[in-house]
């Protein structure tokens, strides 16, 4: 499975874009990025994930770079409730269940 | 439509003793995968079943075996418990487990091992 790289820590201001980067390096062509967040004593919850393209939903966008090399979890407009662990994980490829969390970046949202 | 639902929510056992956690997954989803979550060790892959049979496993001991009935449902069983073992047991579902899945969290069972 890839291991992903991200910083442990950033703050952003309430009302801005988040951009939260994550490195994977070793991501081979059939593995997934997926984003997932957990706010203190809660089970993880599912943000986002892609493959190569750039996704969108109501929470976020992916970008991905060409090279699939690194992606960047984008929150457009973050609010104190996004504060929380945003783990990036690349998802082992064929049929698995398994997912890899690192130690994830905490982002902590100021007013 | 329901998400995944664990219980106990909140359990304290003693040293020695046996715990049994259950998950029902997500309505249609037939993998259930475990996790445990440590402060020291962060979230770890338990095992992960699929159709009642394991098909993956992480690096616990055989202290900690699970298993899946036929409606999905699922649970997981640490025995001879130790202290170490207190920590946030997480189960999470899908389709199939298959690549690009969507992974759903319940909220999971907190385990205090006295």
């Amino acid at each position: 499975d890839a291991k992903t790289t991200q910083p442990p820590s950033m703050d952003c201001a309430e009302g801005r874009a988040a951009n939260l980067p994550c490195n994977h390096s070793t991501i081979s062509g059939n593995e997934y990025v997926y984003w997932y967040r957990q706010i203190h004593s809660q089970g993880p919850q599912y943000i986002i994930h892609g493959l190569k393209n750039n996704e969108t939903n109501e929470m976020a966008s992916l970008i991905i770079t060409e090279d699939r090399k690194s992606s960047t979890l984008i929150l457009p407009h973050a609010t104190l409730r996004d504060t929380a662990v945003y783990y990036c994980i690349v998802s082992g490829s064929g049929n698995t269940g398994k997912l890899i969390f690192g130690q994830g970046t905490t982002l902590q949202v100021k007013p | 439509k329901a998400g995944v639902t664990q219980t106990p929510r909140y359990l304290i056992k003693t040293r020695g003793q046996q715990v049994t956690l259950s998950c029902s997954p997500i309505s249609g989803h037939r993998s259930v995968s475990w996790y445990q979550q440590t402060p020291g060790q962060g979230l770890q892959f338990l095992f992960e079943y699929f159709s009642e049979t394991q098909r993956n496993k992480g690096n616990f001991p055989g202290r900690f075996s699970g298993r899946q009935f036929s409606n999905s449902r699922s649970e997981m069983n640490v025995s001879t418990l130790e202290l170490g073992d207190s920590a946030l047991y997480l189960c999470a579902s899908s389709y199939t487990g298959g690549a690009g899945n969507t992974i759903y969290f319940g909220e999971g069972s907190w385990l205090t091992v006295v």
